[in-house]
């Protein structure tokens, strides 16, 4: 089954900030990892965090929790062009396994 | 540096035909990745795999079969293709290192 949970859409105004959260349940846990993905194209990577706190990557930060199984994406400075889908990915063994993804709309 | 490409970027089969989707990679990764994603969905895990000659199944790999003869090469092979299979089939590989994970352009597979 799924064990990436995150919300399915989130909808914020332009210039704001919005946090996507995502949970996850599963031993053999190492990493989770963002993507960012626009309508008809691929999945570009967004951060990614092995350890417990915050990454910094400009507009975006990415938080991790081992303890709570729980991890976050921030915008900040929300611009159109961030409307898109975000999908969090948790490493697990050698694998990568994929949420749903967040869709994300931005109002102007 | 290309980076991964993958090939044909649009095909409709029959069902019941076979085809292969090729992917290579330029980057000099082991780790290699086949995912499908249905309309409005996540990225669903088909194969994977570590290095040439090691190959092992995601999380929906029925009806799918990979080969990794080549460090630069994954090709995905559809036998006997069904509706069920149409799908944008994405290809990624990652430096195992850091996770990150560089994509292909994909591939839209309908199946009539």
């Amino acid at each position: 089954g799924q064990s990436l949970e995150q919300p399915s859409e989130v909808t914020a105004v332009e210039g704001a900030i919005v946090q996507i959260n995502c949970t996850y349940q599963t031993s053999g846990f190492y990493g989770l990892s963002w993507y960012q993905q626009h309508d008809g194209g691929a999945p570009t990577f967004l951060s990614y965090n092995a350890l417990d706190g915050l990454e910094e990557t400009g507009r975006f930060s990415s938080f991790l929790s081992r303890s709570d199984s729980y991890g976050y994406l921030l915008l900040q400075e929300l611009q159109m062009k961030d409307s898109a889908s975000y999908f969090c990915a948790e490493g697990r063994d050698d694998k990568i396994i994929f949420g749903k993804g967040t869709r994300l709309h931005i109002l102007p | 540096n290309a980076g991964v490409t993958q090939t044909p970027k649009f095909r409709i089969l029959k069902i019941g035909q076979s085809m292969t989707l090729q992917c290579t990679q330029d980057m000099n990764h082991n780790y290699m990745y086949w995912y499908r994603q249905d309309p409005g969905m996540g990225l669903k895990l088909i194969y994977y795999s570590v290095g040439a000659g090691i190959t092992d199944k995601g999380e929906v790999p029925n009806g799918y079969n990979v080969s990794r003869s080549t460090t630069e090469d994954f090709p995905l092979r559809l036998e006997l293709a069904a509706p069920s299979q149409t799908s944008v089939y994405f290809c990624a590989s990652s430096n195992p290192e850091t996770y990150e994970q560089y994509f292909g352009p994909g591939t839209r597979l309908t199946v009539t």
